[in-house]
C-alpha cells in the first residue's frame, strides 16, 4: 500500500516562499500523476496542481504565477515552492496520488495525511 | 472553471437512517465525478470514483448515482463512522473543482 507524507516549514512568513515535499513509500512514483491539494480552516478543497513524472505540469490558474511543482523520481519524492505568501495560503496542504494512470485527469486514490501551514509574521 | 454544488449544507440524521446527498455541476462532466469522506483532522478518503463505482475496500452501503449534471451519494443504513464531511469532485477537465461539502451530524 503506497503511503505519502508532506515535510516542510509550519510557518511562513508573509511575502516569503512556501516550500513543502511529499515523499512516496511503499510504491514508484514512476507512471501516475501527482497532485497538491489545499483546504483553509474551516472550508473545502482547492486543486493547486499536478505533476507527472515526466515533468509535465498543470497549475490552477488563480496561484499559476506563484507556483512551482517539481519531481525528483530518484528521491520518489515531489515538492511545491508558493512564493509571495500571505495570510489566504494559510491552509492544510496535502499531496496526492492520482487513481488511474490511464487518464490525464482522474481522481484521488492515495492522500498524504496532510500539513498545517500558517503564514503569519 | 466547473462549480460543483453540493445539497444539503448539513444533514441532521440517526444511525440506520438512509442518507442521500446531491451534487450538480455546471456544465455536463459524463461521469467523472468522485466522492469523499473527511472525518475532522483527517485526509479525505475516496468512497466513489466514476460516479458509481465503488473504490476497494469501502463498505457496499455507499452507492454513487448519476450522469452529465446530476450525481447523488446515498449511505443505505448510516453507521457510527459515517458521520462526517462529505465532497464531490469533478475531474472531466481541470482545473479540477469540489463542492463545498456536506457534514452528516447526529440528529
Amino acid at each position: 500500500q503506497v503511503q505519502l507524507r508532506e515535510s516542510g516549514p509550519r510557518l511562513v512568513k508573509p511575502s516569503e516562499t512556501l516550500s513543502l515535499t511529499c515523499s512516496v513509500f511503499g510504491g514508484s512514483i514512476s507512471s501516475y500523476y501527482w497532485s497538491w491539494i489545499r483546504q483553509p480552516p474551516g472550508k473545502g478543497l482547492e486543486w493547486i496542481g499536478y505533476i507527472h513524472y515526466s515533468g509535465s505540469t498543470n497549475y490552477n490558474a488563480p496561484l499559476k504565477s506563484r507556483l512551482t511543482i517539481s519531481v525528483d523520481n530518484s528521491s520518489n519524492k515531489f515538492s511545491l515552492r508558493l512564493s509571495s505568501v500571505t495570510a489566504a495560503d494559510t491552509a492544510v496542504y496535502y499531496c496526492a496520488r492520482h487513481g488511474d494512470r490511464s487518464r490525464w485527469s482522474s481522481y484521488v486514490d492515495q492522500w498524504g495525511q496532510g500539513i498545517p501551514v500558517t503564514v503569519s509574521s | 472553471d466547473i462549480q460543483m454544488t453540493q445539497s444539503p449544507s448539513t444533514l441532521s440524521a440517526s444511525v440506520g437512517d438512509r442518507v442521500t446527498i446531491t451534487c450538480r455541476a455546471s456544465q455536463s462532466i459524463s461521469n467523472w465525478l468522485a466522492w469523499y469522506q473527511q472525518r475532522p483532522g483527517k485526509a479525505p478518503k475516496l468512497l466513489i470514483y466514476e460516479a458509481s463505482s465503488l473504490q476497494s475496500g469501502v463498505p457496499s452501503r455507499f452507492s454513487g448515482n448519476g450522469s452529465g449534471t446530476e450525481f447523488t451519494l446515498t449511505i443505505s443504513s448510516l453507521q457510527p463512522d459515517d458521520f462526517a464531511t462529505y465532497y464531490c469532485q469533478q475531474y472531466t477537465t481541470y482545473p479540477w473543482t469540489f463542492g463545498q461539502g456536506t457534514k452528516v451530524e447526529v440528529e
